[in-house]
């Protein structure tokens, strides 16, 4: 089946630094969504990608959609406290689908 | 916009009971809905999809006589966990759409007992 690997699992960074993490796909995707979730609460949309090669960016967040298109990449610049959590991609399982497949997350803790 | 809300969020029952989770999306109507579960430290596992108007369909694996779906409307999705026992503690997550981005409610905190 499909499955959705994030890289790193988990992270310490200081303050201020950027972060990038990554997640890679057995098949190919024409959607990617990135989420971050606070513990004990639902994940938060942070960005949707719907084409490959596509970036987009968020505050001080920026995606990246692959040109193979199995795999998308997430970074965060200037790091702060507040960006904590765990950060989710997800896919569609097929084409024209709704139903996502998310990926392991990556934990991410700052050092402030 | 793109409000889903989930009611209640923490719930303890005793081990046999049948516990009710709702699901609404507050500023938008949703013909699809979907129910996720996730384990502490895990990710999330989609359960069903739920469709209005008509049967929930499941994913491998997820006991629809256990998991009962019901989609009465275009806004409500509920959840029941029928004669729970202790392993179907967990959180439940429920997710609406609007096009191809799915938003998800706050989640349900299930203990049984």
């Amino acid at each position: 089946g499909q499955q959705l690997n994030q890289s790193p699992q988990s992270m310490f960074i200081q303050e201020g630094e950027d972060v990038s993490m990554n997640c890679t796909s057995s098949s190919i995707f024409n959607t990617w969504l990135w989420y971050k979730q606070d513990p004990g609460e639902g994940p938060v949309l942070l960005i949707a990608l719907y084409k490959a090669g596509e970036l987009t960016s968020n505050g001080r967040l920026t995606a990246q959609f692959g040109i193979t298109r199995k795999d998308s990449f997430l970074n965060i610049s200037a790091s702060i406290p507040s960006d904590v959590g765990i950060y989710f991609c997800a896919g569609p399982f097929s084409s024209g689908t709704y139903k996502y497949i998310f990926g392991t997350g990556t934990r991410l803790k700052v050092l402030a | 916009g793109a409000v889903v809300s989930q009611h209640p969020s923490r719930v303890i029952c005793k081990s046999g009971t049948s516990v009710k989770i709702e699901c609404r999306s507050l500023d938008f109507q949703a013909t699809t809905m979907f129910w996720y579960r996730q384990f502490p430290k895990q990710s999330l596992m989609l359960m069903a999809t739920s469709n209005e108007g008509s049967k929930a369909t499941y994913e491998q694996g997820v006991e629809k006589d256990k998991f009962l779906i019901n989609h009465a409307s275009l806004t409500l999705s509920t959840l029941t966990v029928t004669s729970a026992h202790p392993e179907d503690s967990s959180f439940y997550i429920c997710s609406a759409g609007q096009g191809q981005v799915q938003y998800f409610g706050p989640g349900t905190r299930l203990t049984v007992l």
